[in-house]
């Protein structure tokens, strides 16, 4: 069975700089997906950044970049210029390919901004 | 305009009631879960329905069934509620195409407290 392990349970950054989130994951696949999603204090599930295994290139989007190390099973992420909005509990997940497409969970990062 | 809604958003029962979630999507996916987190923010699946199918049925007590009527939503049923079912109980829907594969959307959230 997969499992997903994020060991930071609390970060926090100053406004305008640059923090990274770890995750690490296990699995016998070879083609699967990775997902950082972000839960702030409204309780809404947002989708922040997606990887697919089998491209070697990290996905960005905007200020958020991964640091995808298939061999090593890490996932990490990458916020720059961090912003008061992006104060949230940050979940790594883990998507499978083949069967049925559940997302596996890590434990959750909670992420402060001090301004 | 909402793509995945849950009705109701709290809920507080007493022990032994037995209570409905329900949940709507209008993406035109053909596939949707159940995930349930707790106390400590560690989310977890359930179950997961494609085309109406259950395909996903995770070792979750019989007390709680899910109901799909069709492939745009996903009830779900709690019998004999125990205090530890307080929870918040999350929806969401998926495409199973590669170009989406991976991807859920959620919703809300169901925050449910058994007194």
């Amino acid at each position: 069975a997969q499992t997903v392990t994020q060991s930071q349970p609390e970060m926090s950054v100053q406004e305008a700089e640059t923090v990274t989130l770890s995750c690490t994951y296990d699995t016998s696949e070879s083609d699967y997906y990775l997902f950082w999603y972000k839960q702030p204090p409204s309780r809404q599930m947002i989708l922040v950044i997606r990887q697919e295994a089998y491209k070697q290139q990290n996905a960005t989007e905007n200020r958020f970049s991964v640091n995808f190390q298939k061999a090593a099973k890490s996932f990490s992420l990458k916020i720059s210029d961090s912003q008061l909005g992006d104060a949230a509990m940050y979940f790594c997940a883990y998507g499978q390919i083949q069967g049925a497409q559940k997302l596996v969970f890590g434990q959750g990062t909670r992420l402060t901004i001090n301004p | 305009d909402t793509a995945v809604s849950q009705t109701p958003k709290y809920l507080v029962t007493q022990m032994g009631n037995d209570k409905s979630i329900k949940c709507e999507q209008n993406l035109g996916h053909d596939t949707m879960y159940w995930y349930k987190q707790d106390s400590k923010k560690f989310l977890k699946i359930m179950f997961s329905y494609n085309n109406k199918e259950l395909i996903i049925n995770e070792t979750v007590p019989n007390r709680f069934s899910p109901k799909s009527p069709d492939k745009a939503h996903l009830n779900l049923h709690i019998n004999s509620l125990e205090l530890g079912d307080s929870a918040v109980y999350f929806c969401a829907s998926s495409q199973h195409s590669r170009l989406q594969l991976g991807i859920q959307y959620f919703g809300p959230g169901t925050r449910l407290l058994v007194l």
